[in-house]
């Protein structure tokens, strides 16, 4: 089966609101990944963590190893926002296993 | 800083034909990766390599060969294109033996007619 999955796949929020998007784990945890891919199908990096929580913005993302979960948080979403949020797990130096995406749509 | 250059940005090409995609990165970083998005899916990992010379399989490298020229480029042939075969074909690179994140290039849609 998968070793990553990503909730929910899909999302719609309104400017101004926030939520969270989060990756299970079902094997060894090294270390994880955010992307946000835009609408030209560029990957941008928002978070590489190994641990405890980073914070950009108005992006957060948490790393629990003891639960074997990551998450993301957007607050005051913005219409830029909008796109395909992916997380990868990082379980040895060279591997990376990625989650199937959160879309999400920002409204006005 | 870096950047990561993938070309041709958009490749067409008949059943059948062999197609060759390529990547080049200046970060100096030692892995390079080739991965495959399917419209509406997740990144399937085709080859990576660790240094110059270096290929290790992924888990979708059948049809696929790739080469390691150098260290700064990391090439894809799609060995024997398939019909209404439609893909973003995404290189990436990280530093070597550590855990550190990767970063990743524009992209190559490629269509097959």
């Amino acid at each position: 089966g998968d070793q990553v999955e990503q909730s929910p796949s899909a999302l719609s929020l309104h400017e101004g609101t926030g939520s969270a998007l989060r990756c299970n784990f079902t094997t060894t945890m090294r270390a994880v990944q955010w992307f946000q891919q835009n609408s030209r199908g560029s990957l941008i990096n928002l978070f590489y963590l190994a641990s405890g929580t980073k914070e950009n913005g108005r992006l957060k993302s948490t790393f629990n190893s003891k639960e074997s979960y990551s998450t993301l948080h957007i607050r005051d979403a913005q219409l830029e926002d909008s796109g395909t949020y992916f997380c990868a797990l990082n379980t040895g130096y060279q591997n990376f296993y990625f989650g199937k995406g959160t879309s999400l749509t920002v409204i006005p | 800083g870096g950047i990561i250059t993938q070309t041709p940005k958009f490749l067409i090409g008949q059943e059948g034909q062999k197609l060759t995609l390529k990547c080049q990165q200046n970060f100096n970083h030692d892995t390079m990766y080739w991965y495959r998005q399917d419209s509406g899916k997740g990144l399937r990992l085709i080859y990576y390599s660790i240094t110059e010379n270096d290929l290790q399989k992924g888990d979708l490298s059948e049809g696929y060969d790739a080469s390691r020229e150098k260290k700064s480029s990391f090439s894809l042939t799609v060995t024997s294109a398939q019909k209404n075969e439609m893909a973003v074909f995404l290189c990436a690179s990280k530093t070597g033996y550590n855990y550190a994140e990767q970063f990743f290039g524009p992209g190559t849609r490629l269509t097959v007619l």
